[in-house]
């Protein structure tokens, strides 16, 4: 199962939008309304931000959002703030009963 | 308040074995399906195995890099979930996580702290 691609980094200034797109294939991302994001700041334990697809766990700030177009997910940052530059990885649940991750991406606040 | 807190970790030579242990509190853990994800160093997160709950015949499923290598299996008695790691390469040095997973999804919320494995010789 190869990783889900993602782009290496996406910046944006204080206050912009920023979007993080994750293809994968028929067979994961695009087959399953199962794909979760997480972000993750230097030295720190991943946190879950989104859940299939577009669910936010209670706590996450209502400036993360995530929606899914064929077999491209997106993650959009809205009113981008310092505290939001971190890596941020999607992952899939696939069709050989798996979960496969991105690459991540870094996300840099300008 | 749920927490995992991960042991086991250790440098070990290739070829050895080494078991990971999460051990939880908070919840139910007979309820909660469980994952290992790792992370080798400066690199992206990998997901490494998922166990289901009885419920669901406690059936695993493996990422293709540890399967026939590697064990997860469950405590519910003890509220521990493990990871049995053999014939351990210098590619699965990493920091392994171990997570929950929210009741039908395959998202993985909260995470222990991570506990390091070092294979090398």
């Amino acid at each position: 199962q190869s990783a889900l691609t993602q782009p290496a980094s996406v910046s944006g200034s204080p206050g912009q939008s920023i979007t993080i797109s994750c293809t994968g294939t028929s067979s994961d991302v695009g087959g399953y309304n199962y794909v979760s994001w997480y972000q993750q700041h230097p030295g720190k334990v991943p946190k879950l931000m989104i859940y299939d697809v577009t669910n936010r766990p209670s706590g996450v700030s209502n400036r993360f959002s995530g929606s899914k177009s064929g077999n491209t997910a997106s993650l959009t940052i809205s009113g981008l703030q310092a505290e939001d530059e971190a890596d941020y990885y999607c992952s899939s649940y696939t069709s050989s009963s798996t979960v496969v991750f991105g690459g991540g991406t870094k996300v840099t606040v300008l | 308040e749920v927490q995992l807190v991960e042991s086991g970790g250790d440098l070990v030579q290739p070829g050895r074995s080494l078991r990971l242990s999460c051990t939880v509190s908070g919840f139910t853990f007979g309820d909660y399906a469980m994952s290992w994800v790792r992370q080798a160093p400066g690199k992206g997160l990998e997901w490494v195995s998922f166990i289901r709950t009885k419920a669901y015949g406690g059936t695993t499923e493996y990422a293709a890099s540890v399967k026939g290598r590697f064990i997860i299996s469950r405590d519910d008695s003890k509220s521990i979930a493990y990871l049995q790691m053999n014939s351990l390469k210098t590619e699965d040095t990493a920091v392994y996580y171990c997570s929950r997973i929210i009741p039908g999804t395959t998202s993985f919320d909260p995470w222990g702290q991570g506990t390091l494995v070092t294979v090398s010789s």
